[in-house]
């Protein structure tokens, strides 16, 4: 079976640009969670998605939003981007996102905003 | 938000050695989950604990959840090379479908 496949793998950008990262997640598995991680703050939860349907959201501005196709494939969007937002950006799956559930997570996108 | 605290932040021993790690809060979790994340790559779960007081092994590996569901530690025996990596905790959210991850420890195996 397929692990999380994310792209790409690196991205350098520059302020004021936007960007779209792509997860595919594991056959069978509908929930898709994406998590920011920094070396200061951490990981940190963004937004989850299950049958197309945002479930929750984190703590972020309205820059960052995203999405879920129909077949659990999921995108994210940073717009307007900053140097803060330079991060290691973690997509996950589960079957159905449910507390206890084991994350599968990608290899993540490496994101340099310049 | 539910934080959850680690400790060390950072940890360099050597091979054959024992070490603690720790993850503390002052919330109550239904369970928490241990991951291990190695340079380049996502986290890959390591054990979930789900009731106070339970205790798993995983080879060298020795998770302890706290009887009030606040804490959690996390023991290797006889340290490898191979052991390697950021050590995560995480804890289910009160929002749902989502984890509360702690910063981390990050341990260094020499030979």
């Amino acid at each position: 079976k397929a692990g999380v496949t994310q792209t790409p793998r690196y991205l350098i950008k520059t302020r004021g640009q936007q960007v779209t990262l792509s997860c595919s997640p594991i056959s069978g598995h509908r929930s898709v969670s994406w998590y920011q991680q920094t070396p200061g703050q951490g990981l940190q939860f963004l937004f989850e998605y299950f049958s197309e349907t945002q479930r929750n959201k984190g703590n972020f501005p309205g820059r960052f939003s995203g999405r879920q196709f129909s077949n659990s494939r999921s995108e994210m969007n940073v717009s307007t981007l900053e140097l803060g937002d330079s991060a290691l950006y973690l997509c996950a799956s589960s079957p159905l996102g449910h507390n206890n559930e084991k994350l599968f997570f990608g290899s993540g996108t490496q994101l340099s905003v310049l | 938000t539910q934080l959850l605290e680690q400790s060390p932040q950072f940890l360099s021993i050597q091979e054959g050695e024992n070490l603690t790690v720790y993850c503390n809060s002052s919330s109550v979790f239904s369970s928490l989950q241990w991951y291990r994340q190695e340079p380049g790559e996502g986290p890959v779960l390591l054990v979930t604990v789900v009731t106070g007081g339970e205790v798993k092994k995983l080879k060298r590996l020795t998770f302890q959840f706290g009887d009030a569901r606040k804490d959690s530690s996390l023991h290797i025996t006889a340290a490898q090379t191979g052991d390697t990596g950021l050590y995560l905790c995480a804890g289910d959210s009160n929002s749902g479908y989502a984890l509360n991850f702690g910063k981390g420890t990050s341990l260094l195996v020499t030979p």
